[in-house]
């Protein structure tokens, strides 16, 4: 079975600063695809960044850029230059091919 | 592209009644639609798996007959809570997957239940 497990139930940061997001999982397969995912208050959900097992570089997306270890079966997200907006919960997903979510890391961006 | 609906957005009904809720995909085929529900402040849980003209697979602990699950066109799936209790209360999620995106799923803006 896969599980995906974020350890960091809150988080914060001040304003333009960076910070980390961290995310284990745990599968038998050996290609995937992982997503990070944005729930603001409104609660829709907004796709932030996707991974595709096979590839070894790392994804990026503007600010956003994660760190894929494949071995260490880890996809950390790390938030450069943080913004007010970005206050919000971040889900780590697993994708085979219906979504399997990890508990979430609550991140409030302090002004 | 690629955008998901869901109606109602929010709905309130008494204990004892059944409330549907359909997901649909504005702008493309979706081959897939999954229905997740989210609880306050916890993660989003697999409800149920549903193809067009196929039954839905439910997760394990999901009453299939109390949660109905119909995807009977590429574009529309409903979920519909039969005699809906105040545990049902929850915010219900769909998200669509395509042939053309075996790689994401677009999700929709959710559906908040009450029950009272």
């Amino acid at each position: 079975a896969q599980t995906v497990t974020q350890s960091q139930p809150e988080m914060s940061v001040q304003e333009a600063e960076t910070v980390t997001l961290s995310c284990t999982y745990d599968t038998s397969e050996s290609n995937y695809y992982l997503f990070w995912y944005k729930q603001p208050p409104s609660r829709q959900m907004i796709l932030v960044i996707r991974q595709e097992a096979y590839k070894q570089q790392n994804a990026t997306e503007n600010r956003f850029s994660v760190n894929f270890q494949k071995a260490a079966k880890s996809f950390s997200l790390k938030i450069s230059d943080s913004q007010l907006g970005d206050t919000a919960m971040y889900f780590c997903a697993f994708m085979r091919p219906d979504m399997r979510f990890g508990a979430g890391t609550r991140l409030t961006v302090k002004p | 592209g690629a955008v998901v609906s869901q109606h109602p957005s929010w709905v309130i009904c008494k204990s004892g009644t059944s409330v549907k809720i359909e997901c649909r995909s504005l702008d493309f085929q979706a081959t897939t639609m999954f229905w997740y529900r989210q609880f306050p402040k916890q993660s989003l849980m697999l409800m149920a798996t549903s193809n067009e003209g196929s039954k839905a697979t439910y997760e394990q602990g999901v009453e299939k007959d109390k949660f109905l699950i119909n995807h009977a066109s590429l574009t529309l799936s409903t979920l519909t809570v039969t005699s809906a209790h105040p545990e049902d209360s929850s915010f219900y999620i769909c998200s669509a997957g395509t042939s053309f995106s075996y790689n994401e799923q677009f999700f929709g803006p959710g559906t908040r239940l009450t029950v009272l």
